[in-house]
C-alpha cells in the first residue's frame, strides 16, 4: 500500500486560507468514507481534526473543514493563526484492518 | 482521564529483542481496537497493523508482517510491540493508537486518541 500523495509543503499569511491536498487510488481515499485529517507538532503525538472526510471533533473549530472528490481529499484552513504552523497528515482507510497515511505536509505561517 | 501512556524511550544494539507498552486507562480498554503506528526521524505515518486486546487478534501491514509481533494483556489493560533482533532501521517513534473501527467490517475510520509515543533507538 503506497503512502498517500500530499504537497510537502504549504504556507500563508495570518488570517489568509490554504488547502491541503490528499491524493489516493480508487483503493482507499477514491472507496473510502473514512478519510482522516491530523496535525502534529514537533516533539508531540498527533491530534485529529477531521474524520469522515468532512465532521469535526469537538473543540476543533470550523476554520479547518475537510473535502473530498474522487480519489483526492483536501484540508481547507480559513483564518490561518500562527499556531496552525506544524505537519498535517491526511489517513485513508484501505481496505479491512488497514489504513494508509499521507506523507505530510508542513505548514508555514508567515 | 481517557488516555494512552506508552513505555519509556529505549536503546539497544543491533540484534538484541524489545518490548514496549502501551496502557490504556479511562475507558474499557477490551472494546477498542489498539494500532501501532511507526515515524521514522524526520519521515511521515506508517501503519503497522492492529491488535484486539479481547483476543489478541493482531493483523498486520505487510510491510511490517514478520518483523514485529503484537500481543496483548487485557488484564493490565496493555498492549505490546515486541522485537526479537533490532536492526538499525527501526530507530523510529513508535505511537499506539485507539482506533474507531466497524464491527462487522473490519473498515478502521480514524485514530479518536493517540499515546505519547516511544522513541527507540538501535545503534552499536
Amino acid at each position: 500500500q503506497s503512502a498517500l500523495t500530499q504537497p510537502r509543503s504549504v504556507s500563508g499569511s495570518p488570517g489568509q486560507s490554504v488547502t491541503i491536498s490528499c491524493t489516493g487510488t480508487s483503493s482507499d481515499v477514491g472507496a473510502s468514507d473514512y478519510v482522516s485529517w491530523y496535525k502534529q507538532v514537533p516533539g508531540r503525538a498527533p491530534q485529529l481534526l477531521i474524520h469522515d472526510v468532512t465532521r469535526r471533533p469537538s473543540g476543533v473549530p470550523d476554520r479547518f473543514a475537510g473535502s473530498k472528490s474522487g480519489n483526492t481529499a483536501s484540508l481547507a484552513i480559513s483564518g490561518l493563526q500562527t499556531d496552525d504552523e506544524g505537519d498535517y497528515y491526511c489517513c485513508s482507510s484501505a481496505g479491512s484492518f488497514a489504513l494508509v497515511f499521507g506523507g505530510g505536509t508542513k505548514l508555514t505561517v508567515l | 482521564e481517557v488516555q494512552l501512556v506508552q513505555s519509556g524511550a529505549g536503546v539497544k544494539e543491533p540484534g538484541e529483542s524489545l518490548k514496549i507498552s502501551c496502557k490504556g486507562s479511562g475507558y474499557s480498554f477490551i472494546s477498542y481496537w489498539i494500532g501501532w503506528v511507526r515515524q521514522m526521524p524526520g519521515k511521515g505515518l506508517e501503519w503497522m497493523g492492529m491488535i484486539h486486546p479481547i483476543d489478541s487478534d493482531a493483523r498486520y501491514s505487510p510491510s511490517f508482517q514478520g518483523q514485529v509481533t503484537m500481543s496483548a494483556d487485557n488484564s493490565i489493560s496493555t498492549v505490546y510491540l515486541h522485537w526479537s533482533s533490532l536492526k538499525a532501521s527501526d530507530s523510529a517513534m513508535y505511537y499506539c493508537a485507539r482506533l474507531d473501527v466497524g464491527v462487522s467490517t473490519g473498515t478502521i475510520d480514524y485514530v479518536d486518541l493517540w499515546g505519547q509515543g516511544t522513541l527507540v533507538t538501535v545503534s552499536s
